[in-house]
C-alpha cells in the first residue's frame, strides 16, 4: 500500500540556517505529492505541491522537487525564520479509481527556529 | 471568505456518552474528510465522503459514525464504543477532480475525556 516516511524530529535551528526535511514515499502509479504546515492549535495549510516527476513546488521560500527515481520529495528552505516554527507534513495523493482526493500523511516533523 | 468551520474548538466527553463534532464548508467542495491526529502519529483517516448521501470508512472508522445529508456539512459522532477518543480531530474538504487537488482544513476540535 501507499506510505510516507518523514525524517525523525524534532528539528531545531537558528534563524537564517538552511532547512531540509526529508520525505520518501511508497506508491503505485503516479501520485501527487504535498507539503502541509500546521501552526500551534490550528489545522493544516497547504504549503506546496507537485503533481508529476521533476516538478518543483515552491511557496514562501520553501521548495521541494518530485524525484521519482529516488521516490523522494524533500522540503528545503535557504534561510529559516522564527515564524517558520511549526509541524510539517509530507503527504501523498492516492492515485486511481475512486480513491482520488484521499491523502496519506507522514508522521510530521516538528521544526523550532531560535532567534 | 470561503473556508471550513469546525465547532466546538474544545469538547469534553463523559464515559458512555456520544458526542458530535460539527464541520461546515462554504467552498462548494464535493468531498469531505475526517482525520484524527495523535502526537507523533500524523493524521489518520476516519471517514470520507465524495458526494452527498454517500460516505466510506477510512483507516480507523471503528467507534465513529458520520452523515452527509448536505453538501456543506459532514458531522462526526464519536460513540461510546470508541475507547480512546482523546485526540485532535480535523475536518477537510476538496474538489473531486483528480489526485492533484489539495485538501483544505478546518482549525480542529480537541476532544478530551472527563
Amino acid at each position: 500500500g501507499n506510505s510516507v516516511t518523514q525524517m525523525e524530529g524534532p528539528v531545531t535551528l537558528s534563524e537564517e540556517a538552511f532547512l531540509t526535511i526529508n520525505c520518501t514515499y511508497t506508491a503505485t502509479g503516479y501520485p501527487s505529492l504535498f507539503w502541509y504546515v500546521q501552526y500551534p492549535g490550528e489545522g493544516l495549510q497547504l504549503l506546496l505541491k507537485a503533481t508529476k516527476a521533476d516538478d518543483k513546488g515552491s511557496n514562501k521560500g520553501f521548495e521541494a522537487t518530485y524525484r521519482k527515481e529516488t521516490t523522494s520529495f524533500h522540503l528545503e528552505k535557504g534561510s529559516v525564520q522564527v515564524s517558520d516554527s511549526a509541524v510539517y507534513f509530507c503527504a501523498l495523493g492516492r492515485a486511481g479509481g475512486t480513491s482520488y482526493g484521499k491523502l496519506t500523511f507522514g508522521q510530521g516533523t516538528i521544526l523550532t527556529v531560535h532567534p | 471568505d470561503g473556508g471550513i468551520t469546525q465547532s466546538p474548538k474544545y469538547l469534553f466527553r463523559k464515559e458512555g456518552q456520544n458526542v458530535t463534532l460539527s464541520c461546515e464548508q462554504n467552498l462548494n467542495h464535493d468531498a469531505m474528510y475526517w482525520y484524527r491526529q495523535d502526537p507523533g502519529q500524523g493524521l489518520r483517516l476516519i471517514y470520507y465522503s465524495q458526494i452527498v448521501n454517500d460516505f466510506q470508512k477510512g483507516d480507523i472508522a471503528e467507534g465513529y459514525s458520520v452523515s452527509r445529508e448536505k453538501k456543506e456539512s459532514f458531522p462526526l459522532t464519536v460513540t461510546s464504543a470508541q475507547k480512546n477518543p482523546t485526540a485532535f480531530y480535523l475536518c477537510a474538504s476538496s474538489t473531486r477532480q483528480g489526485t492533484n487537488q489539495p485538501q483544505h482544513f478546518g482549525d480542529g476540535t480537541r476532544l478530551s475525556i472527563l
